[in-house]
């Protein structure tokens, strides 16, 4: 059964970096064709992909943040790691982390995390 | 980037309706659409991929259909459980763009 689940800071300053850890289990992150994403959903907003990652360490990010954020994975603890630079109340909202089966266009994030809320305030 | 579009977004119906979404790619992207359906307070679930594919578990009453630009996800009799907002996203190219949502509400 594959799980996932995200932790890190539910409040962080204006202008700090946050730093999102995703804890998975029933998959490795070395198995071929593997990804693992990070969502974000504002408030009463839709859904923003952020960012993957895959068991190739191939990354993409959104290129509306890309500047600003970096992915990560350290496989031997099953976790993936997403950093933000210079927060800003309107990155307030709620992060997920996904898995994705197969890189190839037909798979999309089957599996998703319960999410953490993160406040962007001073 | 690949912009959705989806339509209505905003959606009134009745238990036992047949309801019908909309989305709209700004280029081509084969089939590469997938649907999720999130509830208040919960993570979204996938429900659709390759957009006709329904995941394991998923109701048959929900089907989805389209390729190229112009897709769409139907419930065929509208049950309780189903009232939920929808998006729908992407996986053609990066970024993997959503939707703007459509929330399905009780009449």
């Amino acid at each position: 059964q594959i799980t996932l689940k995200e932790s890190g800071p539910t409040l962080v300053k204006p202008t700090q970096t946050l730093t999102l850890t995703c804890t998975f289990s029933g998959f490795s992150l070395s198995t071929s064709g593997l990804g693992v994403g990070w969502i974000r959903q504002p408030p009463g907003k839709a859904l923003e992909w952020l960012a993957v990652i895959y068991w190739n360490d191939d990354k993409y990010y959104s290129p509306s943040l890309n500047n600003r954020l970096t992915i990560a994975k350290d496989t031997s603890k099953n976790q993936v790691i997403l950093t933000m630079t210079n927060m800003d109340p309107v990155d307030t909202g709620t992060y997920y982390c996904a898995h994705r089966p197969q890189v190839g266009a037909g798979h999309a994030f089957d599996i998703w995390g319960q999410g953490t809320m993160v406040t962007v305030s001073s | 980037d690949i912009q959705l579009t989806q339509s209505p977004s905003f959606l009134s119906a009745s238990v036992g309706d047949r309801v019908t979404i909309t989305c709209r790619a700004s280029q081509g992207i084969y089939s590469y659409l997938a649907w999720y359906q999130q509830k208040p307070g919960e993570a979204p679930k996938l429900l659709i991929q390759l957009a006709s594919t329904l995941q394991g578990g998923v109701p048959s009453r929900f089907s989805g259909s389209g390729s190229g630009t112009e897709f769409t996800l139907t419930i065929s009799s509208l049950q309780p459980e189903d009232f939920a907002t929808y998006y729908c996203q992407q996986f053609n190219s990066y970024p993997l763009t959503f939707g703007q949502g459509t929330r399905l509400e009780i009449k």
